[in-house]
């Protein structure tokens, strides 16, 4: 079965700093990974996804993420946040066909000045 | 072209009373998957449908829940006899086809007291 585990439940960090959100799955069947962000009482927007192809994937709003299939890893990142980064951050995987997305526990992103 | 809407955004109610909370795709698409996500927890899959029918339902309780997606009108999410512990947000997304990009409403926050 597929699960999607996101190491770390809140991420605090000031303003114009680089950040790393880490998410780490785990199939054996062709994977498809998403990262979703969150704002307060919203639902959920696509910030990026990897289906298949270039291992680094670039998304909206500044942020990108890496599959390594070594590692089983699809770490969301971005060189410079911005107060209005301020989320909840979701990983979510799917298997062939991607009908049924297992989501991680979300990480909270919050920036302080 | 509208998104994914959900309706009520918010909804109350006490005890043993039922819960509907609807859910409109996209135009044009004619999947829908149901998530609950719970106080300080990731999304978990509920269910799949395509117009009239229940792909998977793997993730819904054995009792007291079921859905539906008729030919006309919206997907309907059913809860009778609700209890404190489906308090939750309820989100219901979207995709074209099977295996594509699954877009997400807004959520209904139910709320049992």
């Amino acid at each position: 079965a597929q699960s999607v585990t996101q190491l770390d439940s809140q991420v605090p960090v000031f303003e114009e700093a680089p950040v790393e959100l880490r998410c780490n799955y785990s199939s054996s069947v062709s994977v498809y990974l998403f990262w979703y962000v969150q704002y307060p009482n919203q639902g959920l927007q696509l910030l990026l996804k990897y289906l298949s192809g270039s291992t680094l994937v670039k998304g909206i709003n500044g942020f990108e993420a890496e599959f390594n299939k070594s590692q089983t890893s699809f770490h969301l990142r971005k060189p410079s946040v911005h107060i209005s980064d301020t989320a909840e951050y979701f990983c979510a995987g799917g298997g062939q066909g991607a009908q049924k997305l297992v989501f991680g526990q979300g990480t909270r992103l919050t920036i302080n000045p | 072209n509208a998104g994914v809407m959900q309706n009520p955004r918010h909804l109350v109610r006490r005890r043993g009373q039922e819960a509907r909370l609807r859910c409109s795709p996209m135009k044009g698409h004619s999947h829908v998957y149901w998530y609950r996500q719970l106080p300080e927890e990731g999304l978990k899959f509920m269910v799949y449908l395509q117009k009239e029918n229940i792909i998977d339902e793997s993730g819904m309780p054995k009792e007291r829940f079921s859905a539906e997606f008729p030919k006309e009108g919206p997907s309907i999410l059913r809860i009778q006899q609700v209890v404190r512990g489906d308090s939750a947000a309820y989100f219901c997304a979207s995709s074209p086809d099977r295996g594509s990009e699954q877009y997400f409403g807004p959520g209904t926050r139910l709320t049992v007291t």
